[in-house]
């Protein structure tokens, strides 16, 4: 059971560039997210989708756009890509949105940098 | 805006020693939710605590939501090189969306 799949593990980009973040579960699971990690500033929620079809602007969204595949998958683009977005980048999914306490799992996150 | 500030930001210690780290907010929470981090590797959930007051025990790990559910602690006991990691505490609000505190580094030196 593989969780929630993340690729690539690593990318360098130049200023200006695009790409997509790729990001896989197989638990079934209903909300994914899209989180940034930053030193010193915890994890900042970039865009959800509380469930299939449906996507949403989460703390820093500017620079971002995703798109829900299917229930399985969620990406994450970025446009044209600007050294501020360098950090390290995790896709977490749950079972559902907005209730009590609920359990993110995440996956092992992808480390990007922009030059 | 609500925050949550976690204290220490770093924690180096010796095997074998106890220590606290704790997560403080001026906002009510609904929920707390502690996560582990290892080097490469995505958040881990170790628990939820959703009543103030509340005390949950995992193993060697005693975790404690306040009373007034501001604020939240975990304490480790006889501390192994086994709990070396980042130490994140989520807080769930109004709207069950979570507020993460920056972290605790945690170093269990043998």
């Amino acid at each position: 059971n593989a969780g929630v799949t993340q690729t690539p593990k690593f990318q360098v980009l130049k200023t200006g560039q695009s790409m997509t973040l790729q990001c896989a579960q197989d638990m079934n699971h209903n909300s994914m997210y899209w989180y940034r990690q930053d030193p010193g500033m915890g994890l900042r929620l970039i865009y959800y989708s509380a469930s299939e079809g449906t996507t949403d602007k989460g703390e820093v969204p500017n620079g971002y756009n995703v798109s829900r595949l299917n229930k399985r998958e969620f990406s994450l683009r970025l446009e044209s890509a600007a050294p501020s977005q360098t950090s390290v980048y995790f896709c977490a999914s749950s079972n559902w949105y907005t209730t009590l306490g609920e359990k993110l799992f995440f996956g092992s996150g992808t480390q990007l940098s922009v030059l | 805006t609500q925050l949550l500030e976690q204290s220490p930001q770093f924690l180096s210690i010796q095997e074998g020693e106890n220590l606290t780290v704790y997560c403080n907010s001026s906002s009510v929470f609904s929920s707390l939710q502690w996560y582990r981090q290892e080097p490469g590797e995505g958040p881990v959930l170790l628990v939820t605590v959703v009543t103030g007051g509340e005390v949950k025990k995992l193993k060697r790990l005693t975790f404690q939501f306040g009373d007034a559910r501001k604020d939240s602690s975990l304490h480790i006991t006889a501390a192994q090189p086994g709990d070396t990691g980042l130490y994140l505490c989520a807080g769930g609000d109004s709207n069950y969306q979570l507020i993460w505190g920056a972290g605790t580094k945690l170093i269990i030196k043998p």
